[in-house]
């Protein structure tokens, strides 16, 4: 079993819709749990992170993490063209020394169809 | 603020030679960086984790001798490819952070290199 699971889609969806990302785990010791967004041919940006388990809202976005399942989630309201993109959901915990390393999902590509 | 550049942002190169890769923290010192490199429609693979003024260290199945990392300033790091081959052919990614005690929130990603190599 991999270390974190993410459907790679693709996901398509019209505008104004509402979506749902979904990562699972199986590393306990996580303790950090992140949401990056990838454009075409870009780096990764940051959208939410989260320390342990529940919610956190960030405008259009909110993320949730439930340690007891190791399952987290991003959900996108009011989903715009703009926001098509690969999501990658990442994990981390202090891992030796003081160097925290991200473990990533392989990320879902997501379409927001006008 | 915190910007990562990466240069080039596209090599293309023959079979057997070596390429560099750089990694700048524009408008901050960065005392880690780690490097990654992304396959199409794969996760992000941590290849590194270098600390400015000592060595990289890699992960399990990262040929050091292959890719050689150097962090000689808290503002640059390069990637060497060295002998390059056509399976070395990816998207190259770097990170920088600003203290690697720090959260992953302190983890800045550049733009990313395609290397393809022929």
């Amino acid at each position: 079993q991999k270390e974190v699971e993410q459907d790679p889609g693709p996901l398509s969806v019209p505008e104004g819709a509402i979506v749902s990302l979904n990562c699972t785990y199986s590393n306990s010791a996580f303790q950090y749990f992140m949401w990056y967004r990838q454009y075409s041919r870009k780096g990764p940006e940051l959208l939410m992170y989260t320390y342990s388990s529940g919610n956190k809202e960030d405008g259009r976005f909110t993320a949730q993490v439930d340690k007891s399942s190791k399952y987290i989630s991003l959900f996108i309201r009011d989903s715009q063209p703009s926001d098509s993109a690969t999501y990658l959901c990442a994990m981390s915990g202090l891992s030796g020394g003081s160097n925290y390393k991200l473990t990533f999902g392989k990320g879902t590509l997501l379409t927001v169809n006008p | 603020g915190a910007v990562v550049s990466q240069h080039p942002s596209r090599v293309i190169c023959k079979s057997g030679t070596s390429v560099k890769i750089e990694c700048r923290s524009l408008d901050f010192q960065a005392t880690t960086m780690f490097w990654y490199r992304q396959f199409p429609k794969k996760s992000l693979m941590l290849m590194a984790t270098s600390n400015e003024g000592s060595k990289a260290t890699y992960e399990q199945g990262v040929e050091k001798d292959k890719f050689l990392i150097n962090h000689a300033s808290l503002t640059l790091s390069t990637l060497t490819v060295t002998s390059a081959h056509p399976e070395d052919s990816s998207f190259y990614i770097c990170s920088a952070s600003t203290s690697g005690g720090g959260g992953p929130n302190e983890q800045f990603f550049g733009p990313g290199t395609r290397l393809t190599v022929l």
